[in-house]
């Protein structure tokens, strides 16, 4: 069975990083790309960054790219998702997922950002 | 960056209903779109990718069709486990765009 299951989140102040990391099992990340995705409270899905599978290629959404990287260790069959001059509009869920659309979801992290 | 307009952004619908969604692309991005169910509080789930390649295990009753810009996701006889948010996703190109999102709930 796959499973997907995302760690690092919690409360912080705007300005400060954080460190997301997604575990996978039942399922070789090394032969996929993988992506991120987050939805703020009450919103839709938002798509955040993929990876592809040896790490070569990196893709971000306008609002994250030079604030957030994401990154991989296959021999650990994990994503992370680094996190950095976090802002309030930043507070959701983030999710990890497997490929470009989406075939795996983890359960999801939350972020907060408050002061 | 290819805006993916999603309609309606809700619904009522009853046990039986045919319910169509539409999702129109900016621009031609193929046959590039996925289609997510989200119930209340839960993960999102992939229904059909590649337009219309129905996932292992999700009920026949969902569809999927399309290409080019104009895409729709189709469940034909309203189940009540079918009550939620449905969401298209375009993997053509980055930066990747979700629709805003159809509510489905009980009329």
């Amino acid at each position: 069975e796959v499973q997907l299951v995302e760690s690092g989140g919690g409360l912080v102040q705007p300005g400060e990083s954080l460190r997301l990391s997604c575990a996978a099992s039942g399922y070789t990340i090394s032969n996929y790309w993988m992506t991120w995705v987050r939805q703020a409270p009450g919103k839709g899905l938002e798509w955040m960054a993929t990876i592809n599978q040896d790490a070569s290629e990196t893709y971000y959404v306008g609002s994250v790219r030079g604030r957030f990287t994401i990154s991989r260790d296959n021999s650990k069959n994990s994503l992370y998702l680094h996190m950095s001059s976090l802002r309030v509009e930043d507070t959701a869920l983030y999710y990890c997922g497997s490929g470009r659309s989406l075939g795996y979801w983890g359960q999801g992290i939350q972020v907060t950002v408050s002061s | 960056d290819i805006q993916m307009t999603q309609s309606p952004s809700a619904m009522s619908a009853s046990v039986g209903d045919r319910v169509t969604i539409t999702c129109r692309a900016s621009q031609d991005i193929s046959n590039y779109v996925a289609w997510f169910q989200q119930r209340p509080g839960k993960v999102p789930k992939r229904l059909i990718s590649v337009s219309s390649t129905l996932q292992s295990g999700v009920p026949s009753r969902f569809s999927g069709s399309g290409s080019g810009t104009e895409f729709t996701l189709t469940i034909s006889g309203l189940q009540p486990e079918d009550f939620a948010t449905y969401y298209c996703l375009q993997h053509n190109s980055y930066p990747l765009t979700f629709g805003g999102g159809t509510r489905v709930e009980i009329k």
